[in-house]
């Protein structure tokens, strides 16, 4: 079936230092996949996505580009602020048909200090 | 981004008794609901899928007759946990999504159930 594996947190990181959060997948076909963020009492909101391979989702200073060839998503950005402090997860949903369920990794905790 | 609200964000029950929890979409209709379970450093797990006037579809491994979803409206769903154990003590997220080709899915900020 299909899974995530996220990095295990949590990660610590001063403000302005670069951020990489490792995501690899498992599944078959082409997947989209995704990076979702959670504020401290807030929903879980979509950060960026890339539905195929060699896709670059970007939102906010955050990247992620789909590989294929290693079936990964790694997060990355170059100089984290204290407001970027959040829970970030990693996911896939499966190509084709009305499924639109979505596979999540365990969730990686990023904490920013000044 | 659209706004999704879940009430209660926390309740504590005792083992034995039923607990209903709402999910809401404020600014748009959702003809799909998800509702996942979390439980701590752990994934998000899909429970069940619903649509508007029709049962949900659990996932396997949920006890349908114990978690009642109802999803009778475009805007409200409810996950209802009968006769709660202390194992059932997670935090509960729903996320709507409304049907269109390239639509995003949404998320409540989730309830955390504690039985005792």
């Amino acid at each position: 079936g299909n899974s995530v594996t996220q990095m295990e947190g949590p990660v610590t990181l001063s403000e302005e230092a670069f951020l990489t959060i490792n995501c690899t997948y498992t599944a078959t076909g082409y997947p989209s996949l995704f990076w979702y963020v959670q504020y401290p009492g807030e929903g879980l909101q979509l950060l960026l996505k890339a539905t195929k391979a060699d896709d670059k989702g970007s939102n906010k200073g955050f990247e992620a580009t789909y590989r294929k060839e290693t079936t990964s998503f790694h997060l990355e950005k170059g100089s984290v602020q204290v407001s970027d402090s959040a829970v970030y997860f990693c996911a896939l949903r499966k190509s084709g048909g009305s499924n639109y369920k979505l596979t999540f990794g365990k969730g990686t905790l990023l904490t920013v200090n000044p | 981004g659209a706004v999704v609200s879940q009430h209660p964000s926390w309740v504590i029950c005792k083992s034995g008794t039923s607990v209903k929890i709402e999910c809401r979409s404020l600014d748009f209709q959702a003809t799909t609901m998800f509702w996942y379970r979390q439980f701590p450093k752990q994934s998000l797990m899909l429970m069940a899928t619903s649509n508007e006037g029709s049962k949900a579809t659990y996932e396997q491994g949920v006890e349908k007759d114990k978690f009642l979803i109802n999803h009778a409206s475009l805007t409200l769903s409810t996950l209802t946990v009968t006769s709660a154990h202390p194992e059932d003590s997670s935090f509960y997220i729903c996320s709507p999504r409304l049907e269109t080709s390239t639509s995003e899915q949404y998320f409540g900020p989730g309830t955390r159930l504690t039985v005792t």
